[in-house]
């Protein structure tokens, strides 16, 4: 397998605009995860799925923050609009059980700049 | 609360070893990851404990108590390449499928 994909690697923009951050998970993982790390405040989990379900979303900051996984193969993390303290890195990990008792495999990870 | 603590940084020489220790508060316990992480990379899975003792993989080793709420990662035979952050996870509640993360702590590798 290819490991969780993510797209794009980087994306620069400026303030206001929407950002549109993609995942693949690994095949027949059954969990998703989507996570922030800046110097600041470390990994922070901001929302999973379970089954391409949302199951716990209070760590998204705030409602410009939103999440999808319309498939078992997709999912996407869209921020509207953009604010420069956005600006971090978002990695999306996938697990085949439960995030709390199995190994989370992490993408590569999608470096956020907002202007 | 929910709490997870190591040291921010520290800093070793080639060929030593060190210690990297974790100190855990939960509601409770499904286990203990440790994961490595080098700059500008993802996250990437190097051990995980769920009961007491000593897990050992080549170099690398990892020690839990729950009894103690305690953790460490050894690395022996330190190469310039574990220059890296080592981050702590912890498996929280049963009905909770979150990983609670540390901060992680930056090892340094001088020649």
């Amino acid at each position: 397998d290819a490991g969780v994909i993510q797209s794009p690697r980087h994306e620069v923009t400026e303030m206001g605009q929407e950002v549109t951050l993609r995942c693949k998970p690994i095949s027949g993982h059954d969990y998703l995860f989507w996570y922030r790390q800046t110097m600041m405040r470390g990994l922070e989990l901001l929302i999973y799925f379970n089954n391409n379900v949302p199951i716990d979303d209070s760590g998204m900051p705030e409602d410009r923050f939103s999440a999808k996984m319309p498939n078992a193969s997709f999912s996407t993390l869209k921020i509207q609009p953009s604010e420069p303290r956005d600006s971090a890195v978002y990695f999306c990990a996938s697990s085949l059980y439960s995030g709390g008792g199995d190994t989370q495999y992490f993408g590569p990870g999608t470096r956020l700049t907002v202007l | 609360g929910q709490n997870i603590d190591q040291p921010t940084e520290m800093t070793a020489t080639e060929g030593a070893i060190v210690q990297i220790n974790c100190t855990y508060q939960t509601s409770g316990f499904n286990g203990l990851f440790w994961y490595q992480q080098h700059a500008g990379e993802a996250p990437t899975f190097l051990s995980y404990n769920v009961l007491d003792g000593l897990e050992e993989k080549g170099r690398f080793s990892s020690f839990l108590s729950r009894s103690k709420g305690y953790s460490y990662l050894l690395l022996k035979e330190l190469q310039m390449k574990d220059s890296a952050s080592y981050l702590c996870a912890v498996g929280g509640e049963d009905s909770n499928y979150q990983l609670i993360w540390g901060a992680g702590t930056k090892l340094i590798i001088k020649p």
